[in-house]
């Protein structure tokens, strides 16, 4: 079975913090993904990545940036969290060679909460 | 850009009965479309995935048709049960992968 792990499920952090979201896989996946979840909006794709060391913007990066240094590990990065980014933070992978016929798997993901 | 529209945003039945959740799309060009679980607090599990080329997939109580024409797709699930009660996503692959809002539904004893 596919494991996607998060670093943490609950964070609290103040305004002006620099914060940090772990993901990691272990099916050897080449497309990893971070979303934010919030009420009545659904999920909305923050970054994307195809490969180690590559990345895109998804619909809503403004205030993040990610790094992918290995293969099994995706993270998001808060340069200066905002209240606005109170958030349900959810990381996803999928087959990168069959990513159109094959379903994400997310991770339990992160509830942020901004101070 | 493709819009996901998920009616109703909430529904509340009783145990055994059938019901069915519904979803909409607005560009009929996907790959394929998908039904996820979100229980409170927790990431999304999948439950049905029905390619393009497909009109239905079936698991268990749980059948999900597609009608790529109408930009429409149901998940029908059979006597419900408690268990059930959950936030219910679909997503339709195009380029990307939108989702809808969800439909929460409880399934009362």
């Amino acid at each position: 079975d596919v494991k996607v792990t998060q670093s943490s499920r609950y964070l609290v952090k103040r305004t002006g913090e620099k914060v940090f979201l772990e993901c990691v896989q272990d099916m050897d996946h080449e497309n990893m993904f971070w979303y934010r979840q919030d009420p009545g909006l659904g999920l909305r794709l923050i970054y994307f990545s195809y490969d180690v060391k590559m990345k895109e913007k998804g619909d809503i990066p403004e205030g993040y940036s990610v790094s992918r240094e290995k293969k099994e590990r995706f993270s998001l990065i808060l340069e200066s969290a905002s209240t606005n980014q109170t958030s349900m933070y959810l990381c996803a992978s999928v087959n990168g060679r069959r990513e159109y016929q094959e379903t994400q798997y997310f991770g339990p993901g992160t509830r942020l909460l901004v101070l | 850009k493709q819009e996901v529209t998920q009616i109703p945003a909430a529904l509340s039945v009783p145990e055994g009965e059938n019901l069915v959740l519904n979803c909409s799309f607005t560009d009929s060009a996907i790959y394929n479309l998908q039904w996820f679980r979100q229980d409170p607090g927790k990431g999304l599990t999948s439950l049905l995935l029905i390619q393009s080329s497909q009109r239905e997939q079936t698991s268990g109580r749980l059948n999900a048709s597609l009608d790529k024409s109408s930009g429409r797709s149901t998940l029908y699930i059979a006597a419900s049960q408690p268990g059930d009660s959950a936030t219910y996503l679909c997503a339709v692959r195009d380029n990307d992968m939108r989702f809808g809002a969800g439909t929460r539904l409880t399934v009362k004893p």
